[in-house]
């Protein structure tokens, strides 16, 4: 079936790291997303990994992916009060048409 | 700005009512696709249309429709509304050539408030 799950909540200081993690259920999805909603704003896409990926490095974020502990995890390098927002996890189920099922989203705080 | 423009922004209405969300895709876009977000259930998939044909369906209850026009833009429309449909309606769009991997582009959402 399709589910994915995320941790509600992550307070953390500016300048240090955050790491975000997410856990989806469909082995045999093919693209997983990482997306950021701001307040009163759509969702943004932030950066994707392909399944047969481990890592994929952005500027200052990471994405790690553990295909066997079906285990995706975002990590934000100095972390600035810029990036707080809601940060969603999300996947395409093989034969999805581009269809994303959204994990319920991460709320990252940022204090100084 | 994605480029997806949705509206209203707000509608309040009552139980029992039908409203009509209106999206208008990015230019070029093909796809449309609708997401409800609320608290108890997050970010739900409902309905995707390609070029005016209805693609995929998700969660979506049979109270609610939705259709492309030729011009590409679309409405989702909700009836007999329940409080419990009180929501953040998200509208996206893709490019809609590719069957995976298209970015997706949202608008900032229609809420509505049924009272």
């Amino acid at each position: 079936g399709e589910d994915v799950e995320q941790s509600l909540f992550l307070s953390v200081r500016e300048g240090d790291s955050s790491v975000i993690n997410c856990t989806y259920t469909d082995s045999s999805s093919t693209y997983l997303y990482w997306y950021k909603q701001e307040p009163g704003a759509g969702l943004q896409l932030l950066t994707y990994i392909f399944s047969n990926m481990d890592m994929k490095q952005d500027q200052r974020l990471t994405v790690l992916l553990n295909k066997k502990d079906k285990h995706l995890s975002l990590r934000i390098a100095d972390t600035q009060t810029g990036d707080s927002a809601i940060y969603f996890c999300a996947e395409t189920p093989p034969g999805g048409y581009n269809k994303l099922i959204f994990g319920a989203g991460t709320r990252l705080a940022v204090h100084p | 700005d994605s480029g997806v423009t949705q509206t209203p922004k707000h509608l309040i209405t009552a139980t029992g009512q039908r409203v009509t969300l209106r999206c208008s895709p990015r230019s070029g876009d093909l796809s449309v696709y609708w997401y409800q977000q609320s608290l108890d259930q997050g970010l739900q998939f409902l309905i995707q249309y390609y070029n005016g044909e209805e693609r995929a369906k998700g969660n979506i209850l049979e109270r609610f429709s939705a259709q492309q026009f030729p011009d590409l833009h679309s409405e989702l429309n909700l009836s007999s509304l329940e409080l419990g449909d009180s929501a953040l309606y998200f509208c996206a769009s893709s490019d809609g050539r590719q069957d995976f991997n298209e970015k997706l582009f949202f608008g900032s959402g229609t809420q509505l408030s049924v009272l």
